[in-house]
């Protein structure tokens, strides 16, 4: 199966700081690439999603990067808040089509110190 | 965004008895849902796809016989456990599908005793 390899496992980062996550997607026929944010005992919420014809979306404090060539994708959280605090899941998949299922990456814990 | 809601939140059954779970759509049809297994700080992973009027299509290693998806309705896909077993204990969510981005439920929390 094709994977997505998402990295840090973990992260820790400081009240106002930037917060990167990447991932690396293999099938480059896939064209839609979302990042969920899932709280403990809750199920993810899509949190933002890009395709292919942009390099960078933002919304608010969040902003996703897309490197086609590369094959890879991040997400960034600028100022950075304890309420961030949760695990966050990229995913990539086919956008159009009846069953296109999505491929996650293995999850990133955030932890925002104040 | 789409809402999904999931019913029951939480369940805890004896071993032996077969739980069954609710996915609605809120504000939109679906056609295709989807339903996942996560396992304690790990990832989502896919069980099956449900589609309405049709037979689900199941993922590699997941036992159809156990785990009963019908998708009755463009609003309702449900999940039923079959003689559930102890390790059959998870988090169990579904999606939605809308305008071609997925939207998840809340999830649902199975004990089984």
């Amino acid at each position: 199966q094709q994977q997505v390899k998402q990295s840090p496992q973990s992260l820790i980062v400081q009240k106002g700081g930037i917060s990167i996550i990447n991932c690396a997607y293999e099938n480059t026929a896939f064209d839609y690439f979302p990042w969920y944010q899932q709280f403990p005992g809750k199920g993810p919420a899509l949190l933002i999603a890009i395709r292919p014809d942009v390099s960078e979306k933002k919304e608010g404090r969040f902003t996703i990067s897309f490197n086609k060539s590369a094959k890879q994708f991040s997400l960034h959280i600028m100022d950075s808040q304890p309420g961030d605090s949760a695990t966050y899941f990229c995913a990539t998949g086919p956008f159009s089509g009846g069953y296109n299922k999505l491929i996650f990456g293995a999850g990133t814990r955030l932890a925002v110190h104040p | 965004g789409a809402v999904v809601s999931q019913h029951p939140s939480r369940v805890i059954c004896k071993s032996g008895t077969s739980v069954k779970i609710e996915c609605r759509s809120l504000d939109f049809q679906a056609t295709t849902m989807f339903w996942y297994r996560q396992f304690p700080k790990k990832s989502l992973m896919l069980m099956a796809t449900s589609n309405e009027g049709s037979k689900a299509t199941y993922e590699q290693g997941v036992e159809k016989d156990k785990f009963l998806i019908n998708h009755a309705s463009l609003t309702l896909s449900t999940l039923t456990v079959t003689s559930a077993h102890p390790e059959d204990s998870s988090f169990y969510i579904c999606s939605a599908r809308d305008r071609n981005e997925q939207f998840f439920g809340p999830g649902t929390r199975l004990t089984v005793l």
